[in-house]
């Protein structure tokens, strides 16, 4: 079945400065890719998705990049801001079910 | 659009009592919905895929006697779980599948529901 890996499981940024979190997955026939971030207490929240005919997508300070012959996919978060600070999931989509990564969780400093 | 709700949002009960999780889709109607279950500071991790009008399907390891689901409308899911002991204490979150949202892979969740077992 599909496995996905996500790294760091931790980032600490400066206000300002961009973070890169990544993740690679095992199926090749995975086909959709989402990023989630989770607030403290609440359910996850989509902030992107890429499928697998783009190679990269964006949405204001946000962007992912797929690399479909590697295998594996990144979210770009340009510009931080503290309100960026959470945790956040990629997922593969393995016959219409979700693989989760470890999520990342980060902190944005002021 | 695409949201999802749960309740209640939080649920304290005593061991050996059933306790009932509402999931709805609020603007969309949704043939499949996903439960989830969340430890502390873990990634989440399916349960079981809820399609209306059919059994529910469960990953493995997951009691289907113990969690049972519940998919009768293109709006609402029910998870129970029954008889439940203090290591069923969790987060549940359900996702919704919105079918016009791209190619329908989309997943929407709600806010999650905080169970906790005495």
């Amino acid at each position: 079945g599909e496995n996905v890996e996500q790294h760091p499981s931790t980032l600490s940024v400066q206000e300002g400065d961009s973070a890169v979190i990544k993740c690679t997955y095992s199926d090749s026939a995975s086909n959709y890719f989402p990023w989630y971030k989770q607030e403290l207490g609440k359910g996850p929240q989509l902030i992107i998705d890429i499928r697998s005919n783009v190679g990269e997508k964006k949405d204001q300070r946000i962007a992912v990049t797929l690399n479909k012959t590697a295998k594996h996919f990144s979210l770009h978060i340009t510009e931080t801001q503290p309100e960026d600070s959470a945790v956040y999931f990629c997922a593969a989509d393995s016959s219409y079910k979700l693989i989760f990564g470890s999520g990342t969780r980060l902190l944005v400093r002021p | 659009g695409a949201v999802v709700s749960q309740h209640p949002s939080w649920v304290i009960c005593k061991s050996g009592t059933s306790v009932k999780i509402e999931c709805r889709s609020l603007d969309f109607q949704a043939t499949t919905m996903f439960w989830y279950r969340q430890f502390p500071k873990q990634s989440l991790m399916l349960m079981a895929t809820s399609n209306e009008g059919s059994k529910a399907t469960y990953e493995q390891g997951v009691e289907k006697d113990k969690f049972l689901i519940n998919h009768a409308s293109l709006t609402l899911s029910t998870l129970t779980v029954t008889s439940a002991h203090p290591e069923d204490s969790s987060f549940y979150i359900c996702s919704a599948r919105d079918p016009t949202h791209g190619s329908g892979e989309t997943q929407y969740f709600g806010p999650g529901t905080r169970l906790l077992v005495l």
